[in-house]
């Protein structure tokens, strides 16, 4: 079975300054994994994924998030926040390994990302 | 704009009700999946087509809920004899097919609330 682990409800941050919401994950072969924002009343809206190669990436609105494999993690991070990046988070998985014709994505709980003018 | 389209936003029933809602994906995705999502947590799957053919059902898809495609367009979910516990907001995915990691790309959901 996949999972997701968002560990923080709520993450403040001051406008300016970097951001980073975070993400574990646990599958039982490898990993494809996604970031998704959603602002109030909107439905999701993809970010960026991982899916091979480099363990960094780059996404919309200046997000990157970094892949690593020993620590399971996938931790979402912007060098610079802005007031109207709060929103909730929520980080994703899908085991490329999990049965054939499988394409179910596992959220996580969502993280409350509030940047603070 | 062409994104994932739902119908209706909101839906207030009484219980006992049935009640359907339909979603209309990106048109060259051939890929529809369905997700409930309940206050304070993540998206969680309900189903999955491809084209017309319904490949995967979740557990948590009683057999209160059935989900079409017909011809591999726009989807329906009805869920019968609505109860309490299926309030709810539910979110219609697409995402092309011509390979696995595509992401999927959501619609606005129906809000479902059941008094």
């Amino acid at each position: 079975a996949q999972s997701v682990a968002q560990p923080e409800d709520q993450v403040n941050v001051a406008e300016g300054n970097p951001l980073t919401v975070k993400c574990t994950y646990s599958v039982s072969g490898n990993p494809y994994l996604f970031w998704y924002v959603q602002y109030p009343n909107r439905g999701l809206q993809f970010l960026l994924k991982y899916i091979t190669g480099d363990n960094l990436v780059k996404g919309s609105y200046g997000f990157e998030a970094e892949f690593n494999k020993s620590q399971t993690s996938f931790h979402l991070k912007k060098p610079s926040a802005l007031v109207s990046d709060s929103a909730l988070y929520f980080c994703a998985v899908r085991d490329i390994n999990s049965g054939a014709g499988s394409y179910q994505l596992t959220f996580g709980k969502g993280t409350k990302l509030s940047v603070i003018p | 704009d062409t994104g994932v389209s739902q119908d209706p936003r909101h839906k207030i029933t009484k219980r006992g009700q049935n009640v359907t809602f339909r979603c209309d994906p990106i048109s060259e995705h051939n890929r529809l999946y369905w997700y409930r999502q309940t206050l304070g947590q993540g998206p969680e799957f309900l189903t999955y087509f491809q084209n017309e053919a319904q490949l995967e059902k979740s557990r948590l898809l009683s057999d209160r809920f059935s989900a079409e495609r017909p011809k591999g367009s726009f989807s329906t979910l009805e869920i019968q004899r609505t109860e309490q516990g299926d309030s709810a907001m539910y979110l219609c995915a697409s995402s092309r097919s011509d390979g696995p990691s595509y992401e999927q790309y959501f619609g606005p959901g129906t809000r479902l609330t059941v008094t």
